[in-house]
């Protein structure tokens, strides 16, 4: 069973505030990414890490920001919410395959809603 | 361009039969090739995954897929559906010497008793 874990499950937040969307994994996986998935189900990437001090944007811009100070975390942060940013947010892990390719686990995933 | 496409984005079927799931990718190298599955409400779960070598892999529920590389596919199947396969399937690749794993739009199952 995939130790991966987001808080909150559930989030609706009025616009203009600052959120932190948390992520945590039990693994020990030096890589994490986390994924926006629109209403229509596409996921797109829009932020991953190789390891502590490691961020990189993904495919998709986003104005979200996001840290990696420990292995096991990797909080994303919206400086001020916005009704554009409501959509369900999944983080994942994947230990270090050498660019071999891994299995990657999925958190539950957090759906964000800003009114 | 470089894509994963999952041609039809909603299929329905009837408890019992068999089901097919198209994925194809446009990339210069064959990738790594992955099927997750995601329930209402959840994260996303492996179902199977191809490396190299066996272009017949099977995974977890019953699932299989096959790796054509003339056609650039990785179709998923599974010979008889169950209720509880009702869910979102996604095909996602890797790219070789990367480690981002990127995903197909998604194909939603629905399946009648």
């Amino acid at each position: 069973e995939a130790d991966i874990y987001q808080t909150p499950r559930y989030l609706v937040i009025g616009t203009g505030k600052k959120i932190t969307l948390e992520c945590s994994q039990t693994m020990g996986h030096d890589k994490m990414y986390w994924y926006q998935q629109d209403p229509g189900m596409e996921l797109h990437l829009i932020h991953y890490s190789y390891g502590v001090n490691s961020t990189e944007k993904g495919d998709l811009s986003s104005e979200s920001t996001v840290s990696r100070i420990r292995t096991e975390h990797f909080p994303l942060t919206l400086e001020s919410a916005r009704p554009s940013h409501t959509s369900q947010y999944l983080c994942a892990s994947t230990p270090w395959s050498g660019g071999k390719g891994a299995e990657a686990f999925f958190g539950q995933g957090t759906r964000l809603t800003v009114v | 361009a470089q894509s994963v496409t999952q041609p039809d984005i909603h299929i329905t079927v009837s408890e019992g039969a068999s089901l097919e799931l198209r994925c194809n990718y446009s990339y210069g190298a064959t990738p790594y090739l992955f099927w997750y599955v995601q329930s209402p409400g959840q994260g996303l779960q492996l179902l199977l995954k191809y490396f190299s070598g066996d272009t017949l892999v099977q995974g977890i529920k019953g699932f299989e897929a096959e790796f054509k590389r003339s056609q650039s596919s990785f179709n998923l199947r599974k010979p008889s559906v169950h209720w509880s396969d009702a869910a979102e399937y996604f095909c996602a690749v890797v790219l070789k010497g990367t480690d981002k794993l990127i995903f197909g739009t998604g194909t939603r199952l629905q399946v009648f008793p």
